[in-house]
């Protein structure tokens, strides 16, 4: 059964940093990963999508990466903003379109 | 263009008692999905449409949840007898079709049971 996990499950950090939200799954055999944006009491907006052929994706300050053979993606957001404080989480989208969710990091860029 | 509409945002319930949770999908997407999130953890898929028929309802624990999709439109996720362990988020996404990945979520329906 797939298994993905995010770390860490909280980050705060100071505006204008970069940071690195990680991804992990256990099962390599996967079409694609897909970053989601979740605001409180809101749906999940779709970020950035990565097929299973692509290394990376970007989006304005935003890059996400795959290693399939290592299990692990990363989303790299550059000089963070306030307006990004949400949680984010990952996705792996297996067969028929399932997605399997990871827990979400809840991020805090202080002003 | 209208996104993925669902309602009631938030219902406040006792336990044993029964709830409903609707979702329009957006125009033109045969596929829908329902979700459920608890506290701090990702949604888990509960049941896949395919126009008005349920591909994949792996997930829905059918002793008590059951959906449907009568006419391939919106859908109706049903609770009954609802319990404390249901108190989640429901959220419900569309897709175009059966060979899009890209999913669009709605705003979801926040579950209190007391």
């Amino acid at each position: 059964k797939q298994e993905v996990t995010q770390i860490p499950a909280a980050l705060s950090v100071p505006e204008g940093e970069n940071l690195v939200l990680n991804c992990s799954f256990t099962d390599s055999a996967i079409y694609n990963l897909q970053w989601f944006r979740q605001d409180p009491g809101k749906g999940l907006t779709s970020l950035l999508l990565i097929q299973s052929s692509q290394r990376e994706q970007t989006s304005g300050r935003l890059n996400a990466s795959l290693d399939k053979s290592s299990g692990r993606s990363t989303l790299y957001i550059a000089a963070s903003q306030p307006g990004d404080s949400a949680t984010y989480l990952c996705a792996v989208i297996e067969g028929a379109q399932k997605l399997v969710f990871g827990q979400g990091t809840r991020l805090t860029i202080n002003p | 263009e209208a996104g993925v509409v669902q309602s009631p945002r938030y219902k406040i319930i006792e336990k044993k008692q029964p709830v409903a949770f609707w979702c329009n999908p957006i125009s033109g997407h045969n596929t829908l999905y329902w979700y459920r999130q608890n506290l701090g953890q990702g949604p888990e898929l509960l049941i896949r449409y395919e126009n008005e028929e349920a591909v994949d309802d792996s997930q829905l624990p059918k002793d008590r949840f059951s959906a449907e999709r009568l006419k391939g439109v919106d859908s109706t996720l049903k609770i009954q007898p609802a319990e404390l362990g249901d108190s989640a988020v429901y959220l419900c996404a569309s897709s175009l079709d059966s060979h899009s990945y890209e999913q669009y979520f709605g705003p979801g329906t926040r579950l209190t049971v007391t």
